[in-house]
């Protein structure tokens, strides 16, 4: 089983709609981050959580919200989909001493 | 904040050759600099990383060397092979935020 698993892998739905990503690990580490990748864009920064109880805002946090249900559990929501939301999605967690980021295999979202 | 250029966004090289990816980053306060490689249809995947005390490293077939008077890094990959082939990314940390900050990414090719 994959360390970080992310669901869906696979989403497409239609403008206004609420969407809902969810990431699991079971690498035990404290921090887990949400990172979005556009084509000639690379990997920007949507939120990110230290700890259960800590929530910060990345580079591009307008439009998503976040939620740290246990140290395992980190969700990424749309309130209100729209289409320049398209894009691959991808969770990754680190602890805090050694700073690798592990990525879950990333969920694709298309917004129409 | 910090910010990451990535040079060039695509590269292709013969089997055999080497690639070079070039970063630069904005924040003298930096001190972690990792390269991701990323597959087709994964998640990305950190092959070698450098910190701010140090100004070269090596494994294997691959290098990274950091000059941080000029606020640059650079990725070197000796004798490439087909495996070669992905999308890498470099990053850049910050003491005081401990965000990292990714580059737009090169898409390497390399070519039997």
């Amino acid at each position: 089983d994959a360390d970080v698993t992310q669901t869906p892998r696979n989403r497409i739905t239609k403008t206004g709609k609420r969407i809902m990503l969810e990431c699991s690990q079971t690498k035990g580490h404290d921090r887990m981050y949400w990172y979005r990748q556009d084509p000639g864009l690379g990997l920007r920064l949507i939120y990110y959580s230290f700890d259960v109880k800590d929530i910060n805002k990345g580079e591009i946090s307008d439009g998503y919200s976040v939620s740290r249900q246990a140290q395992a559990k980190f969700s990424l929501s749309l309130e209100s989909a729209i289409p320049n939301q398209t894009a691959l999605y991808f969770c990754a967690t680190s602890d805090r001493y050694v700073g690798e980021l592990f990525f879950g295999e990333g969920s694709r979202l298309t917004v129409l | 904040g910090e910010n990451v250029e990535q040079h060039p966004s695509t590269l292709s090289v013969q089997e055999g050759d080497s690639a070079v990816i070039k970063c630069t980053y904005s924040d003298s306060a930096s001190n972690y600099f990792p390269w991701y490689k990323q597959e087709l249809g994964k998640g990305p995947q950190l092959i070698i990383d450098i910190r701010s005390n140090v100004g070269e490293k090596k494994d294997q077939r691959i290098a990274v060397t950091l000059n941080k008077t000029a606020k640059h890094f650079s990725l070197h990959i000796t004798e490439t092979q087909p495996e070669d082939s992905a999308v890498y990314f470099c990053a850049a940390r910050t003491y005081n935020t401990d965000k990292l900050i990714f580059g737009t990414g090169t898409r390497l090719q390399v070519f039997p």
